[in-house]
């Protein structure tokens, strides 16, 4: 079965620092990664995704992630904080190796933005 | 990418009684996820909803609390039912696209009183 660990449930950094959300996943097939975020009272919306390719993946609002599959890691990172990062983060893997199927979660990570 | 609108987007229900959720997809698809996300917590599927089969529930879930239809390639109901305060979550459907991309509706905010 596939599992995600998020490492640190609330993580708070000043405006303009770096943002690092840690994500280790175990699988038993080659993964396909996703982050989503979720703002206060809304859904969840697709930040950036790992399938195949390319290890470092680029997604929305300049945050990125790369895939290391050595360290089972898939950490997301942005050069600068700005205060409209403050939400909830989630680390998700596919459960069958392919990208439209059912995720398997993280227990989430709560960002702040400290002014 | 795929647009998905979920009916009713927040409702406040009382005990003993039972919801409706509708699920709303911009195209076709041939998988469609209910989700869970009880207060403070992280996302649990519920149940994988495939046109034209029964749905599959996962471990804790069954038919006779969250019975789902699904009539067509685009839409889906989930029911919540006999509802107790325990049941307030927010109910997420998600579809997968071609693109290898799960995408989430906005969410169905339950509250039972």
């Amino acid at each position: 079965a596939q599992s995600v660990t998020q490492l640190g449930s609330h993580v708070s950094v000043s405006e303009g620092a770096l943002v690092l959300l840690r994500c280790n996943y175990s699988s038993s097939v080659p993964p396909y990664l996703f982050w989503y975020v979720q703002y206060p009272n809304q859904g969840l919306q697709l930040l950036l995704k790992y399938t195949t390719g390319a290890t470092l993946v680029k997604g929305i609002n300049g945050f990125e992630a790369e895939f290391k599959k050595s360290e089972t890691s898939f950490h997301l990172t942005k050069p600068s904080a700005h205060m409209s990062d403050a939400a909830e983060y989630f680390c998700a893997v596919s459960d069958y190796g392919f990208g439209n199927e059912k995720l398997t979660f993280g227990t989430g990570t709560r960002l702040t933005i400290i002014p | 990418s795929a647009v998905i609108s979920q009916k009713p987007s927040r409702d406040i229900c009382q005990r003993g009684t039972s919801l409706t959720i509708q699920c709303q997809v911009d195209s076709q698809v041939t998988m469609m996820f209910w989700y869970r996300q009880q207060p403070g917590q992280s996302l649990t599927l519920i149940a994988t909803a495939n046109q034209g089969s029964e749905a599959t529930y996962e471990s804790g879930f069954v038919i006779d609390k969250f019975p789902i239809s699904r009539p067509n390639l685009t839409f889906s109901t989930l029911t919540v039912s006999n509802m107790s305060p325990e049941d307030s979550s927010i109910y997420l459907c998600s579809v997968g696209d071609r693109g290898n991309t799960i995408y989430f509706g906005e969410g169905s905010w339950l509250t039972v009183v």
